[in-house]
């Protein structure tokens, strides 16, 4: 499975847009990407998925290139309850349309007043 | 309410004692999964399901056993529990469903073997 990079940390403001990039350079053919949400001692939320250019829900948007080596969630105006662990992940669609996730360490996004 | 559930919440156990954490869905997914969340080193799959009686080994399935012998449950079985099992567990289901990858994860179990 295509390894995936991602900030350790990133701070910002409430009203802010935050952009957290990923990086999966040997992403596959049959790969998909997923974002999720996690706060502490809770299990994580998906948020959004996408294959390739964009993509947006009420929650946030995924935009990939066209090489799809990286993607960036956007997050619009966040507020102090979006301070969480963000994860990307690539999700490996198996035989048989099941999936295989591997979570990366994730990005810590803080969100001050 | 759309879910997945887990039992216990909490639980603290011995060296050995064999334990089954429980993880039933109500939505009639057909892909479950086991994970275990650690400091340092994230969310690791332990095992996975795609539908009953079809399980298969995830990144780390030393010291645990599955079992799906009904669509809507899937327990976490450690036969011989040690200590470095002592850790945050989430079981998570979806659908077979091409269009959407999200996984649902339960609230988690957190397990201590001493």
């Amino acid at each position: 499975l295509a390894k995936t990079t991602q900030p350790i940390s990133m701070d910002s403001y409430e009203g802010q847009e935050v952009n957290i990039t990923c990086s999966h350079n040997n992403i596959a053919t049959n790969d998909y990407i997923t974002w999720y949400q996690q706060f502490p001692s809770q299990g994580p939320r998906f948020i959004i998925q996408g294959y390739k250019t964009k993509v947006t829900n009420e929650v946030a948007s995924l935009f990939i290139p066209a090489d799809r080596k990286s993607s960036t969630l956007s997050l619009p105006r966040v507020s102090l309850s979006d301070t969480a662990v963000y994860y990307c992940l690539v999700a490996r669609i198996l035989t048989g349309g099941g999936n295989k996730l591997t979570f990366g360490t994730g990005t810590q996004l803080k969100v001050e007043l | 309410e759309a879910q997945v559930t887990q039992n216990p919440r909490y639980l603290i156990t011995v060296t050995g004692k064999k334990l089954t954490v429980t993880c039933s869905q109500n939505m009639n997914h057909e892909y479950m999964s086991w994970y275990r969340q650690d400091p340092g080193l994230g969310l690791r799959q332990i095992y996975y399901s795609m539908n009953v009686e079809v399980t298969d080994k995830g990144d780390v399935p030393e010291g645990y056993k599955v079992s799906r012998k009904e669509k809507r449950n899937f327990p976490l079985i450690l036969e011989s529990p040690s200590p470095n099992q002592t850790s945050l567990y989430f079981c998570a289901s979806r659908a077979q469903d091409r269009s959407n990858y999200g996984y649902t994860f339960g609230s988690g179990t957190r397990l201590t073997v001493v």
